[in-house]
Parts: C-alpha cells; structure tokens; sequence
C-alpha cells in the first residue's frame, strides 16, 4: 500500500543549526503539508504546498521556515537557525486531489539542545 | 479561526464496551476528519466525511452539519484500539486541517 515517508526518523541539532527534514509524498498525490505537534500539545498546521508553490501558511510558518520539492519525489522542510521552541514531531502529509484524504507520514522527531 | 473541541480527554474502558468520542467545531467545513495517533506518534486517517455516517469494522462516524458536530464510535472495543484519537476540521476544500486536543483511549482486558 502506498505511504508517505519522512527521514530521519529523529534528529537531534544543535541550536542555532539549520535542519532539513525530508518527506516522500505519494507519488500521484498533488497537495502535500507540513505540520507540527510540541510534546502535550495539538497538531498545528504550518504549510500547504501545490503546483510548486505555497498555497497556504500559518502563522508559526515565519522566514524561519522554507519548503521546496527539489525533483519529483521529495518534499522537504528547511528551519533555519534552530531554536529551542523548534522541538516537536514534524508531520508530512500529502493528498491526491483537493479535498481529499490527507496520508500522514510517520514523523520526525526533532531535538533542538 | 475556528475552534475544534472534543471530549472526553481522556477515556478508559473494558474490552467489549462500546465507545464514543466526540467532537464540536466552531465554523463551517468542508470536511470532518477522524485520526489514531499511536504511542510511537504516528498519525492514521480513519475517516474523512462531510455528511452523514461511515462505516470501517468496528468504527462508525457521524457527522451532524446543522449542530456543527461529529462523533467517533467504536464497537465491541479491543486493547489494540487503544491510542489517541484525533478530530480536525478542514473549512475550505484543500485548506489546512485544525485538530482537536485528542483523546487519549485506553481499552482494558
């Protein structure tokens, strides 16, 4: 069965560093996410990307943050400059068509010390 | 912005009882969607419905526009159905999802 894969599973940085965490969407899926979930709390949104642009972002989503779909399979999540707060589980999701059944990726764990 | 609650929070239940999660939102959507987050922190979409009821196994979600509501019940439950079940709201076809708090589920032997 088709499934969204995120690398590394965890990481662990170095405050200050900047940290690419990468997804693989399903690969006829057209809209794909970034969300985050900080330890005990709610998942939030942060970007929505289709057609090779931004379609959407939240407010957590400031210059620290950037998206690219390098080649036709990866879909990655930059964060400059990492700081503390940035510690959470980083979600991908992608999704066929609008308005369709978003697939969640299994997580990245990141580590800011 | 809207506002997505559920309850309970927390649920712990004996094998075989019959559960139910619910969930409010505050505006209008364009989709309802349920979600099992497991101890390890992965996130599973169960459901996704915009009207009335749908069925997989043992889980069954309705969904109620008008009182802007939606519930999640599992049937003759199991220990391995235990994990956090999540509700988010999608407002405009493709937007983001905002997600409830979660309930965190324990079913016993």
């Amino acid at each position: 069965e088709p499934e969204v894969t995120q690398t590394p599973s965890h990481q662990v940085t170095q405050m200050g560093q900047e940290v690419i965490l990468r997804c693989v969407p399903i690969s006829n899926h057209l809209y794909f996410y970034w969300y985050r979930q900080i330890l005990g709390q709610k998942v939030e949104f942060l970007v929505s990307f289709y057609n090779n642009e931004i379609s959407e972002k939240s407010e957590i989503f400031d210059d620290q943050f950037s998206v690219e779909r390098p080649d036709g399979s990866n879909f990655t999540l930059k964060i400059r400059s990492t700081k503390l707060e940035d510690s959470a589980m980083y979600f991908c999701a992608s999704s066929r068509f609008m308005g369709t059944e978003a697939f969640f990726g299994q997580g990245t764990r990141l580590t800011v010390v | 912005k809207n506002e997505v609650e559920q309850s309970p929070q927390n649920l712990t239940a004996q094998e075989g009882e019959f559960i139910t999660i619910n969930c409010s939102y505050s505006v209008g959507i364009s989709a309802l969607h349920w979600l099992q987050q497991h101890p390890g922190g992965g996130i599973v979409s169960l459901f996704m419905l915009s009207s009335g009821k749908k069925k997989h196994g043992r889980l069954i979600a309705t969904i109620n526009i008008q009182e802007k509501h939606s519930s999640l019940h599992i049937t003759a439950s199991h220990p391995r159905d235990s994990a956090v079940y999540i509700c988010a709201a999608e407002e405009t076809s493709g937007s983001r999802l905002t997600f409830g708090e979660g309930t965190q589920l324990t079913v016993n032997p």
